[in-house]
């Protein structure tokens, strides 16, 4: 398969630790993002990446949420000192370099902060 | 800032009848506009990408129509199936250069057979 790729596909977590998930894009595709789902709602975007370069930041993005794209491949996202608001479904897109690509979703990650 | 919001929250009808699913937004300085489909707890599959300059895209059963001036577009489904129960998402991309999609919150779908 040559879709996106997310793992974990779950992850359950006490509050206060570090959790980290990775998106391996469509392997062709330059641009990478980002998005944050909660139940019954759209998904809302975190943040961009064009090859390893990070091109925008949602405010949603407080300082405890980092991402990278270290060699323009796969990006990792780390959520520190997790707290109850953070339990949402964390999806990962790529898209081909071109302005209003369409953007191509892998499977989320579920995380549940207890 | 841009809403976009989607009208009903959930529809259920007959197996067999066509339908129309709503989207609209509060800002037409849009570069385009996408239809999702996403099952429960999966992710999101792309149905439909319209580009502001287009009035409409079809895909098989699927109709995808824009009014960028009035900010609505439409989602058309002919000969509904059980298998097209899901959340069917809009999304817009705002002008050249920024490539966020903005969602709506969905409207759920259910086909009874």
């Amino acid at each position: 398969d040559t879709g996106v790729s997310q793992d974990p596909r779950h992850k359950i977590t006490k509050r206060g630790q570090n959790v980290t998930f990775r998106c391996d894009p469509i392997s062709e595709h330059n641009r990478l993002y980002w998005y944050r789902q909660t139940l019954g709602q759209g998904p809302e975007f975190l943040t961009y990446f064009q090859n390893e370069a990070q091109l925008e930041k949602s405010r949603l993005l407080s300082d405890r949420f980092s991402a990278e794209r270290p060699k323009g491949s796969f990006s990792t996202l780390e959520i520190q000192r997790t707290e109850q608001g953070d339990s949402a479904m964390y999806l990962c897109a790529s898209s081909p370099s071109g302005f209003g690509e369409t953007q191509y979703f892998g499977p989320g990650t579920r995380l549940l902060v207890l | 800032k841009q809403e976009v919001t989607q009208i009903p929250a959930a529809l259920s009808v007959p197996e067999g009848e066509n339908l129309v699913l709503n989207c609209s937004f509060t800002d037409s300085a849009i570069y385009n506009l996408q239809w999702f489909r996403q099952d429960p707890g999966k992710g999101l599959t792309s149905l439909l990408l319209i580009q502001s300059s287009q009035r409409e895209q079809t895909s098989g059963r699927l109709n995808a129509s824009l009014d960028k001036s009035s900010g609505r577009s439409t989602l058309y489904i002919a000969a509904s199936q059980p298998g097209d129960s899901a959340t069917y998402l809009c999304a817009v991309n705002r002008n050249f250069g920024n490539e966020k999609l903005t969602f709506g919150t969905g409207t759920r779908l259910t086909i009874i057979p």
